[in-house]
C-alpha cells in the first residue's frame, strides 16, 4: 500500500538556520502531497501542499517541490524562526481520500 | 472563520466506561475523517464518512468502536467498553469529496487509567 517515509528527528537548529526535511513516499497512481504542521496542544495546521509533479508548494517561508523521479517532496526554509518551533509530519492522499503520514519530524530552534 | 471543533477537549476515564467524542465539520464539507495519534503508532487513520454513509472502517476496533454521522453537522466516535491502550490524541478532519485539503479539529486527549 502507499506509504510516507520521513526523517527521523528532533532537528535542532540555531535562529537562521536552513532548514531541511527529508520526505520520499511510495505509491500507486498520482498522489497529492502535504507538509502538515503541530505546535505543542494544537492540531494539525495544512503549511503547504503539491497536487501534481514539478509543482511547488510554499507558505510561510517554507517550500516544497513534488519530485516524481525520485518521489520525493522536502521541505526547506532558508532561515527558521524560533516560532517555527513544532512538529512537521508529510502526508499523502488519493483523490481525497484518507491522509496517509510520515511519523513527523520535531523541529527546535534555539535563539 | 470556519473550522471544525470537537468536544471535549479532554477525557479522563477508567476502564471499561463508555466515552463518546463529537465533532462538528465545516458547514458544507461532504467527507468527514477520524484519526487518532499516538507515541507508537503516529497519525492513523479509523474511520471516514462521504455524504454520513462509511466508506472505510478498516482502521477501527469493531468490538468496541463505532463511528456515525447522525445528521451533516454532527459525527460522534464512541468507545464501549474503553481500555487503556485506547489513550491516544483522537482527531476529526472535513473536507471535499474528490478534494485534496483536509481541515482538522484541535482534537479529543483521551485518558483511560
Amino acid at each position: 500500500g502507499d506509504s510516507v517515509t520521513q526523517m527521523e528527528g528532533p532537528v535542532t537548529l540555531s535562529e537562521e538556520a536552513f532548514l531541511t526535511i527529508n520526505c520520499t513516499y511510495t505509491a500507486t497512481g498520482y498522489p497529492s502531497l502535504f507538509w502538515y504542521v503541530q505546535y505543542p496542544g494544537e492540531g494539525l495546521q495544512l503549511l503547504l501542499k503539491a497536487t501534481k509533479a514539478d509543482d511547488k508548494g510554499s507558505n510561510k517561508g517554507f517550500e516544497a517541490t513534488y519530485r516524481k523521479e525520485t518521489t520525493s517532496f522536502h521541505l526547506e526554509k532558508g532561515s527558521v524562526q524560533v516560532s517555527d518551533s513544532a512538529v512537521y509530519f508529510c502526508a499523502l492522499t488519493q483523490a481525497g481520500t484518507a491522509l496517509i503520514f510520515g511519523k513527523g519530524t520535531t523541529l527546535s530552534v534555539s535563539s | 472563520d470556519a473550522r471544525v471543533t470537537q468536544t471535549p477537549r479532554d477525557k479522563v476515564t477508567e476502564m471499561g466506561q463508555e466515552v463518546t467524542m463529537r465533532c462538528q465539520p465545516i458547514l458544507g464539507h461532504n467527507t468527514v475523517f477520524w484519526y487518532r495519534q499516538t507515541m507508537m503508532q503516529g497519525l492513523e487513520l479509523l474511520a471516514y464518512f462521504r455524504n454520513r454513509a462509511p466508506l472505510d472502517d478498516s482502521g477501527m476496533p469493531k468490538d468496541r468502536f463505532s463511528a456515525e454521522m447522525p445528521d451533516a453537522t454532527l459525527a460522534t466516535l464512541k468507545i464501549q467498553p474503553s481500555e487503556p491502550r485506547d489513550s491516544a490524541v483522537y482527531f476529526c478532519a472535513s473536507g471535499m469529496w474528490g478534494g485534496s485539503e483536509q481541515f482538522f479539529g484541535p482534537g479529543t486527549r483521551l485518558t483511560v487509567l
